[in-house]
């Protein structure tokens, strides 16, 4: 049974910090989902990383994934109040097939202190 | 704007009765969609993988004659919670994709269903 776990749960950080939100999962796969969420609304894709080594950007968000250590993570760079959401990573378990069911990851609730 | 969009948003029903959610994609077709529950606060579960033109595959645990799902065609998928209880309620989600390999999921709305 694919498990995947997220740290930390909670996050709390002030403006202008760097920190780092990480992605386990217990079995072999190479698509790795990362996805945003603000209270009461629906997930909205941040990246998609389909490779071993991927590295993807996107503003004060880069994502990475090394499938060899089963490990993807989210780097925040100089949070900004904006970005507070939970974050959710998410394994695809469907082998070569691009619409497929996902196994998401805890959740980590992100909070940026002014 | 959104390419998966979900029907209703929110919606009150009494125990006992039949809801109806509708989860259509809008810019694409979609042989495959999925159906998850989200408890406040909670991390997203899988209840169901929605087959166009076959019987849905249920998730371990998730009662397929409460939750019934019929997908009507390439482009809408229907969730039906049967014989609701208040145990029902919660924040139910559908995604698609356009099917290739690197498309990125689309996650509908959501529908929050409160069961009184």
């Amino acid at each position: 049974e694919l498990k995947v776990e997220q740290n930390p749960l909670f996050l709390s950080m002030q403006e202008g910090k760097n920190y780092t939100i990480y992605c386990n999962y217990s079995t072999t796969s190479d698509r790795l989902y990362w996805y945003r969420q603000d209270p009461g609304k629906s997930l909205e894709s941040l990246f998609v990383l389909l490779s071993n080594g991927a590295v993807k950007q996107e503003g004060r968000l880069m994502a990475s994934l090394d499938t060899k250590a089963r490990l993807s993570t989210l780097h925040i760079t100089a949070a900004v109040h904006d970005l507070s959401a939970t974050y959710f990573c998410a394994v695809g378990s469907s082998p070569n097939f691009g619409n497929e069911k996902l196994t998401f990851g805890t959740g980590t609730r992100l909070t940026i202190i002014p | 704007g959104a390419v998966v969009s979900q029907h209703p948003s929110r919606v009150i029903c009494k125990s006992g009765t039949s809801v109806k959610i509708e989860c259509r994609s809008l810019d694409f077709q979609a042989t495959t969609m999925f159906w998850y529950r989200q408890f406040p606060k909670q991390s997203l579960m899988l209840m169901a993988t929605s087959n166009e033109g076959s019987k849905a595959t249920y998730e371990q645990g998730v009662e397929k004659d409460k939750f019934l799902i019929n997908h009507a065609s390439l482009t809408l998928s229907t969730l039906t919670v049967t014989s609701a209880h208040p145990e029902d309620s919660s924040f139910y989600i559908c995604s698609a994709s356009p099917g290739q390999i690197g498309n990125t999921i689309y996650f509908g709305e959501g529908s929050w269903l409160t069961v009184v």
